[in-house]
Parts: structure tokens; sequence; C-alpha cells
């Protein structure tokens, strides 16, 4: 089964830094790898993806690294803001042709004031 | 609007209970999905199911049961078998395809499960 290892677990970041998330994940036959974003007691939402065939996707604040030869993506936010307080999880399907999503374990972000 | 309802919000079991947690959608997806949530655990998957009377077990399915009888509607029954079914329980559903299609999870809000 497809492993995904997301990195740090907690992240304390002042207001106006960056933030920067790592996942590493072991199959390489995936197409598509996405971020979600969970806040307090709601479900989590797709925030950003990035094609494998691309080495970086930005959505304003938000960008994805992509490192296919170190099997690594990682969720950089630029001039974080106390509203990105929330819990971030990256993904990859668990096989080829798979319909499983394996999610890592989290990273708990706090931006302070 | 297009999405997935949970319900109950929140749920006391007592002890030797089976409780069933509702997840309905209106997107059209074929695949639906269920997660247990537990602080530092991540999400990790009961059931899923790819098409109508038809679900796998996930990584953590035991003591938990599931159906499929309408696209559209996935519930989840925590039996006394469960543990310790305390947790956040999330259920969420992707279309099917390749790419985004199919890692595109849209996720319901959750049902807060507590045992009394």
């Amino acid at each position: 089964q497809q492993q995904v290892k997301q990195s740090p677990q907690s992240l304390i970041v002042q207001k106006g830094g960056i933030s920067i998330i790592n996942c590493a994940y072991e199959n390489t036959a995936f197409d598509y790898f996405p971020w979600y974003q969970q806040f307090p007691g709601k479900g989590p939402a797709l925030l950003i993806a990035i094609r494998p065939d691309v080495s970086e996707k930005k959505e304003g604040r938000f960008t994805i690294s992509f490192n296919k030869s170190a099997k690594q993506f990682s969720l950089h936010i630029m001039d974080s803001q106390p509203g990105d307080s929330a819990t971030y999880f990256c993904a990859a399907p668990s096989g080829a042709g798979s319909y499983q999503l394996t999610f890592g374990k989290g990273t708990k972000l706090s931006v302070i004031p | 609007d297009g999405g997935i309802t949970q319900s109950p919000k929140y749920l006391f079991r007592k002890e030797g209970q089976n409780v069933t947690l509702s997840c309905e959608q209106n997107l059209n997806h074929d695949a639906m999905y269920w997660y247990r949530q537990d602080p530092g655990q991540g999400l990790r998957l009961i059931y899923y199911s790819q098409i109508v009377n038809d679900f796998q077990k996930g990584d953590i399915a035991e003591g938990y049961s599931v159906s499929r009888e309408k696209k559209e509607s996935f519930p989840l029954t925590v039996t006394s078998a469960q543990k310790n079914p305390t947790a956040f329980y999330l259920c969420a559903s992707t279309a099917r395809g390749t790419g985004r299609l199919n890692t595109e999870a849209f996720f319901g809000q959750g049902t807060r499960l507590t045992v009394v």
C-alpha cells in the first residue's frame, strides 16, 4: 500500500513568514498530487494540486513544488496569515487506477500575529 | 448547491449500541469513502465504494459496516464490536477517472461520535 510521509507534524510561523510543509511518497505511478486544508470541526477541502509533469504550481500565496526524482512535493505558503491556521494534508492515490486516497498524517499550522 | 451532507453533526453512543452515520451526496460521484480522524493520526480509510452495491474494506474496517444501495447514499454503521469508536468521522466522494477526477475528494462536515 502506498505510504505518504508528511512533515513536520506541527508548525508555528509568524505572520508574514513562509510556511513550508513536505510530503514524500513511494509509488511513481501517480498523475496528480493534492494538498488539502482543514479548519477545526470541518471537513478537509482541496487547496491546490499539481501534475507530475510540472515542477511548480502557484495559486495566490500557495505554491506546490514537485521533485519527481526525490519523490517529494511540498507546500509553500507565502506571507502567512492567521487565517491560514489549519491542518494541511498531502495525499496520493494508493495505486495506479485506484480510487483510494492515502493521506499524510497532517501538519497543524499556527500563524501567530 | 452540490455537496456532501453528513448527519448528525454530533452523536453519542452507549456501550454495546450500534449507531448509523448518514452520508448523502448530490455531486453524481461514483466513488464514496468513509474516513476516521483521530488527533495526530491523520485520515484513516474505513470503507470505500466505487459503484452501487459494491464496497471494499479500507485499513481499519473492523467493527464497522456499510451499504451502498443508492449512488447518492453511503451510510456507515459503527457496531458494538468497535471498541474505541470515539472519533471524528468524515465521508467523502470522488468522480470516476484519473488525475484530478479521482484525487479531488469532496468531504462532508463530519460527525463527531462520542461513547458515553
